[in-house]
């Protein structure tokens, strides 16, 4: 079963400090991964993909295969980084997201 | 991208009532997808949605309850039936396009 934990419900950092938000799937397969961010009275849009291997607003995710592991990461948080965010994944094909909970970072100035 | 809008925005409700929220895309996709958002939690998948089939729904969620309605090709309608207090959530649409996945804005509704 395809199955996507994020173990913190809410993360709080001071502003200028690193940022790990930790996110782990279940899956037989390869699946694709996604971060999903939804920052205050917005709608949820992707911030980047596992297949793109890019940088969106400092944010990085390295997908480990043998940790089942996809965590997002920034060195130096900015108070623009308040936002909820979702990790999610999806089998090959147009097939839907499947989304953790969601961690709340909080990023205190 | 893909330009989703979903009406009503919000809404309050009586037990036992029924809503219908509307999707519309800007252009065409063939699956359309429904979440629900409750109070606190993350987005669970209600159904798939394809143009001139049955919707498929997943586990916990049937017809009877979730009526889906998928006309043609940019609209997609999801109606909440014989509504009570555990149905209040955020309803969302959702397409797929070009390996992204994109979400309308939502539908807030409170049922009393």
């Amino acid at each position: 079963a395809q199955r996507v934990t994020q173990p913190e419900k809410l993360l709080s950092v001071f502003k200028g400090a690193p940022v790990e938000l930790k996110c782990n799937y279940s899956y037989s397969g390869s699946p694709e991964l996604f971060w999903y961010v939804q920052y205050s009275r917005q709608r949820l849009q992707l911030l980047l993909r596992h297949i793109s291997r890019e940088s969106i607003k400092g944010f990085t995710a390295d997908l480990n295969k043998g940790e089942t592991s996809f965590h997002l990461k920034k060195p130096f948080a900015q108070e623009e980084d308040s936002a909820m965010y979702y990790c999610a994944l999806r089998s090959p094909g147009n097939t839907p997201l499947v989304f953790g909970k969601g961690t709340r970072l909080s990023v205190i100035a | 991208s893909a330009v989703i809008s979903q009406k009503p925005s919000r809404d309050i409700c009586q037990r036992g009532t029924s809503l219908t929220i509307q999707c519309q895309v800007d252009s065409q996709v063939t699956m359309m997808f429904w979440y629900r958002q409750q109070p606190g939690q993350s987005l669970t998948l209600i159904a798939t949605a394809n143009q001139g089939s049955e919707a498929t729904y997943e586990s916990g969620f049937v017809i009877d309850k979730f009526p889906i309605s998928r006309p043609n090709l940019t609209f997609s309608t999801l109606t909440v039936s014989n509504m009570s207090p555990e149905d209040s959530s955020i309803y969302l649409c959702s397409v797929s396009r070009t390996r992204e996945q994109f979400f309308g804005p939502g539908t807030r509704l409170t049922v009393l």
